[in-house]
């Protein structure tokens, strides 16, 4: 069945670095690709979404890039803040007609000042 | 516009009880779906609603049950309950059965004792 594979966490950042968390996935058709964002305390937010090959999805200086021929999603950040701590999920919805979501496991992101 | 909202937000329970846990979609979304995040973990998917009726179901046994109102508000019901039922319950709304995007409440925590 389908699956979403996303790097284990957590990941320790400094304010200002880099971010990348990598995910991929295993489909069968072409699903839809989405990046969750959790906050302590607090429900799912939809953070960013690529619906076709080669789509890029970009919000709140996230980006990240539909790749078919690697079946990869993976999110980036340029230089990561404070406040982007959270958990991040990457889902697909699958091809039937209820488009459940299919999430990976998580992965949690600390910035430290 | 008025986002997903669930009641409660935290519950206690004892094995062997019932609960009911409810979610008023998104103006204007007439599908609901209900996801059930164990800690550390991404959320299952449960069971969709679409239009007062049931549009596909996960691996959860029968004791998981729900409903969709005609406002499409919707409720899941869980029967003898099960230590391991302990976990926050999400319900997402969606603008139409097969819609990519869902939309997520807060969550409620239940907690079995």
């Amino acid at each position: 069945g389908d699956s979403v594979t996303q790097m284990e966490g957590p990941v320790t950042l400094s304010e200002e670095a880099f971010l990348t968390i990598n995910c991929t996935y295993t489909a069968t058709g072409y699903p839809s690709l989405f990046w969750y964002v959790q906050y302590p305390g607090e429900g799912l937010q939809l953070l960013l979404k690529a619906t076709k090959a080669d789509d890029k999805g970009s919000n709140k200086g996230f980006e990240a890039t539909y790749r078919k021929e690697t079946t990869s999603f993976h999110l980036e950040k340029g230089s990561v803040q404070v406040s982007d701590s959270a958990v991040y999920f990457c889902a697909l919805s699958d091809a039937g007609n209820n488009r459940k979501l299919i999430w990976g496991l998580g992965t949690s992101l600390a910035v430290n000042p | 516009e008025t986002g997903v909202t669930q009641s409660p937000t935290h519950l206690i329970k004892t094995r062997g009880q019932q609960v009911t846990l409810r979610c008023s979609s998104q103006s204007g979304h007439n599908t609901v779906s209900w996801y059930q995040q164990a800690l550390g973990q991404g959320p299952q998917f449960i069971f969709q609603y679409y239009r007062e009726e049931e549009n596909g179901r996960g691996n959860f046994p029968p004791r998981f049950s729900g409903l969709q109102f005609p406002n499409y508000s919707s409720e899941l019901n869980v029967n003898a309950l099960e230590l391991d039922d302990s976990a926050l319950y999400l319900c997402a709304s969606s603008l139409a059965q097969g819609a990519e995007t869902q939309y997520f409440g807060p969550g409620t925590r239940l907690l079995v004792l």
